[in-house]
């Protein structure tokens, strides 16, 4: 069944602006990742969080993990019209180390 | 220089076909995967293999059947296709077994059953 769920649905921002979504999910886990994917492509993936962190940087990238809340949250600072893409969170659950379960995406749009 | 393909990109078909989805990666990885992502973009993992050998074999109908020749390609067959098979298709490799590794997809196979 489907672990992580991002919320919003549906993301419109104007170029610039900071855009966040969140991830929540259910049972405890070892790992969160997220992935961007462009339309019409594959996943990418773009940070691994785990789960004795609270938060991690990469670019203009900030993902926090609260454990105790089950949830995650994407900063995307100062976006580009690029960063138009669907983002997925993906929990490695600590039941089942093999394997990474996703979320139906946030669809986020940049206004240029 | 692509790191993970699959072929085709496109497959239309009959319902009641069957049909092959082929996937290479040249990235060195021991681990493969493939996914079924539906109209919602909900991507659910069907099988995986490590080097070879089937570690994730999720709840799915028997007709679809991967096979792994060597540890750098994951071909998937499905048989008797049907209209619920209509869905994105995709392909990824991680280093190693282990959810912490970093997964690297394909470009998806949009399979559409007529």
């Amino acid at each position: 069944s489907q672990q992580g769920e991002e919320d919003p649905q549906a993301l419109s921002i104007q170029e610039g602006e900071n855009a966040t979504m969140n991830c929540s999910y259910k049972t405890s886990i070892n790992n969160l990742q997220w992935y961007r994917q462009n339309s019409g492509r594959g996943l990418v993936h773009l940070i691994l969080i785990r789960s004795n962190e609270r938060e991690k940087h990469s670019g203009r990238l900030r993902v926090t993990l609260d454990t105790s809340k089950k949830s995650s949250s994407l900063l995307i600072t100062a976006s580009r019209a690029a960063d138009t893409a669907s983002y997925f969170c993906a929990t490695g659950p600590s039941s089942n180390d093999y394997k990474l379960s996703f979320g139906a995406g946030t669809t986020v749009t940049v206004r240029a | 220089d692509t790191a993970v393909s699959q072929t085709p990109k496109y497959l239309v078909t009959q319902m009641g076909n069957d049909k092959s989805i082929k996937c290479e990666q040249n990235l060195g990885h021991d681990t493969m995967y493939w996914y079924k992502q539906d109209s919602k973009k909900f991507l659910k993992i069907m099988f995986s293999y490590n080097n070879k050998e089937l570690i994730i074999n999720e709840t799915v109908p028997n007709r679809f059947s991967p096979k792994s020749p060597d540890k750098a390609h994951l071909n998937l067959h499905i048989n008797s296709l049907e209209l619920g098979d209509s869905a994105v298709y995709f392909c990824a490799s991680s280093p190693g077994t282990g959810s912490h590794q970093p997964q690297h997809f394909g470009d998806g196979t949009r399979l559409s059953i007529l």
